[in-house]
């Protein structure tokens, strides 16, 4: 029990495209989901916390414009890469709290490698 | 910035011998936790350790927490090359609710 996918799991766009990552909870409902963001041979930043229904809360320094998250069900985030440059090329990883857990209990999702040219 | 610090960055060992790694943090914490993640995978769950226990033990994984000292180390005992991943603590700050994750182990188990 306890899954949590992402799709796609690698990516590869275009400079000043969009791109769309999919955080799914699959056996459980999610309250909050979370996205981090992982450099090579990094730890993981916490980029924002979602709730389901309301407006995702963005640590300092993450642009809320560039990192659109959409947590419109209780399975379902997305974090949308807008107008996206090399530099936003990274391992984006999703997590979900299923309602009622602590927020410290956290099931991680599989990462999206994003590849920006 | 608030993150822990581990050491060492990169760890290198053969099968069968144990493997320490250690996570220092800089602020009063709830409890601390332990991950492992494969090569360009997600994070797996290994351990939870909360600031009133000083010890814990989950099959091979031993874990201790120090908060006099703000550490804590992960012991891999018999070590496997499937146990070959980065390994992270994440501490959870008292009063605030996210992790917060350490710089990362790289652990290589040769076979």
């Amino acid at each position: 029990g306890a899954v949590v996918s992402q799709h796609p799991s690698w990516v590869i766009c275009k400079s000043g495209t969009s791109v769309k990552i999919e955080c799914r909870s699959l056996d459980f409902q999610a309250t909050t989901m979370f996205w981090y963001r992982q450099f090579p041979k990094q730890s993981l930043m916490l980029m924002a916390t979602s709730n389901e229904g309301s407006k995702a809360t963005y640590e300092q320094g993450v642009e809320k414009d560039k990192f659109l998250i959409n947590h419109a069900s209780l399975t379902l985030s997305t974090l949308t890469v807008t107008s996206a440059h090399p530099e936003d090329s990274s391992f984006y990883i999703c997590s979900a709290r299923e309602q009622g857990a602590s927020f410290y209990e956290q099931y991680f999702g599989p990462g999206t490698r994003l590849t920006v040219t | 910035s608030q993150q822990g610090e581990e050491d060492p960055q990169a760890l290198s060992i053969q099968e069968g011998e144990n493997a320490t790694m250690n996570c220092s943090y800089k602020t009063s914490i709830n409890n601390l936790q332990w991950y492992r993640q494969n090569s360009g995978r997600g994070l797996v769950h290994l351990i939870l350790i909360r600031s009133n226990e000083r010890e814990k033990h989950s099959g091979r994984l031993r874990v201790t927490l120090d908060t006099s000292k703000k550490s804590s180390s992960l012991l891999i005992t018999a070590s496997r090359a499937a146990d070959t991943a980065s390994y992270f603590c994440a501490t959870v700050r008292t009063g605030f609710q996210k992790l917060v994750f350490g710089t990362g182990t790289r652990l290589l188990v040769s076979p």
